[in-house]
């Protein structure tokens, strides 16, 4: 079956303008993860999604950063006026979750954002 | 707060060798522990993870681990390297009810003819 899809595959934008990365998760799974890796940082958290909880930002670095997830599928990461160090690859990922318990999670191949 | 370390940034082992990667956790309660690979331009494939039970656990591409509670170590390992595992390793822990993955630096694995 399909896995989980990502895009654009590569996004390159101008320091201050907007950007929206896109996640479609394996059908089926109910909870959606961002993460961004980055030289130096590695793998970071952002954003954790579980159906119809509000979500887990905990891990969004300011609040030039944003995400939602349209009709418990679909998410939308959304950067406002990038910035240089927002360059990076960002991950999505999706699990089940059962009874309180997520599952192993499958990551897309991510978006890689450069930030002139 | 949970923590991974890979010791190793980088390794270098020649085809047919032997392979080890090591990983120290830190975590509060039992960890759920996983090691992910990923190719240039790809993204992270599980190659196994262990939530409880015997502590030797087998992964896909010949990989295993063992869950040493007393060391904090959940390392890979691997009989005999094969050029394509060329590649960025990288051990995480979480998972369960504790959702958020943290992952170490992740260790650069190199394989010479």
């Amino acid at each position: 079956g399909a896995g989980v899809s990502q895009s654009p595959s590569n996004k390159v934008t101008e320091k201050g303008k907007d950007v929206e990365l896109r996640c479609d998760p394996i059908s089926g799974h109910t909870a959606l993860y961002w993460y961004r890796q980055s030289l130096g940082q590695g793998l970071e958290f952002l954003i954790y999604f579980q159906g119809n909880s509000a979500p887990d930002k905990s891990g969004l670095p300011s609040d030039r950063f944003s995400a939602e997830r349209t009709g418990g599928s679909v998410s939308t990461l959304t950067i406002q006026r990038t910035q240089q160090e927002d360059s990076a690859v960002y991950l999505c990922a999706s699990s089940l979750a059962l009874g309180g318990i997520v599952g192993e999670q499958f990551f897309g191949p991510g978006t890689r954002l450069t930030v002139l | 707060a949970q923590s991974v370390t890979q010791p190793d940034i980088h390794i270098t082992v020649s085809e047919g060798a032997s392979l080890e990667l090591r990983c120290n956790y830190s975590y509060g309660a039992t960890p759920y522990l996983f090691w992910y690979v990923q190719s240039p331009g790809q993204g992270l494939q599980l190659l196994l993870k262990y939530f409880s039970g015997d502590t030797l656990v087998q992964g896909i591409k010949g990989f295993e681990a063992e869950f040493k509670r007393s060391q904090s170590s959940f390392n890979l390992r691997k009989p005999s390297v094969h050029w394509s595992d060329a590649a960025e390793y990288f051990c995480a822990v979480g998972g369960g009810s504790n959702y958020k993955l943290t992952f170490g630096k992740g260790t650069l694995l190199t394989v010479n003819p």
